[in-house]
């Protein structure tokens, strides 16, 4: 049982780059989500899902784009890399019925 | 709307020093809460959480937390600092829809001192 892995672990990217972070749980859970964590910030909200199918914004949407087509995938997209998405990004699962998330590794994207 | 805030992005204790993370929260109905530990280049680990009954709740490692509604607080305590306590704490409440979004705090460091 892996958990939620996420790959790949680091990356730099030059301005106006596309890429895709991976995020894949084997815990058969429902909800997953997407977040970013900048220095002295906390985390926020990019993009959930409530299931295959289901995806909605969260907090900073803009420059990002989800898909949802099984239940332990979920990619996140980046279609024109900016300095300003440098970040660690963080994939989430949880059960529908619990309220305990957990967390990949994170991926670590410089934008240059 | 919901929010978290944390009091003091750094905190340093000695080692077997009392361990004291402030968090205080809003929120228009019962909150549920949240706290999560990352160590050095790891993702998040909760460490304990409020859902609803007893006020106090106890995690790992020693930690516990008290859910005081008159204060809407939710401070962290540890009542001996190991050094494998040094990492960055976060305080977080669960969004007030049934989608289970995390709202978090800043985050503390904890530095421990030998």
């Amino acid at each position: 049982n892996a958990g939620v892995t996420q790959t790949p672990k680091f990356r730099i990217l030059k301005i106006g780059q596309s890429m895709t972070l991976q995020c894949t749980q084997d815990m058969n859970h429902n909800y997953m989500y997407w977040y970013r964590q900048d220095p002295g910030m906390g985390l926020k909200l990019i993009y959930y899902s409530v299931g295959a199918g289901i995806t909605d914004k969260g907090e900073v949407p803009n420059g990002y784009n989800v898909s949802r087509s099984t239940t332990e995938d979920f990619p996140l997209r980046l279609e024109l890399a900016a300095p300003s998405q440098t970040s660690v990004y963080f994939c989430a699962s949880k059960e529908r019925v619990t309220d305990t998330q957990y967390f990949g590794p994170g991926t670590r994207l410089t934008v240059l | 709307a919901q929010s978290v805030t944390q009091l003091g992005s750094h905190v340093s204790v000695s080692e077997g020093a009392l361990v004291l993370l402030r968090c205080n929260y809003s929120s228009s109905v019962p909150p549920y809460l949240f706290w999560y530990v990352q160590y050095p280049n790891q993702g998040l680990q909760l460490l304990l959480k409020y859902t609803t009954g007893a006020t106090l709740v106890k995690g790992i490692n020693g930690f516990e937390a008290e859910f005081k509604k008159s204060e809407t607080s939710f401070h962290l305590t540890k009542p001996s600092a190991h050094m494998s306590d040094a990492a960055e704490y976060f305080c977080a409440v669960s969004d007030e829809g049934n989608t289970g979004k995390l709202i978090f705090g800043q985050g503390t460091t904890l530095q421990v001192k030998p």
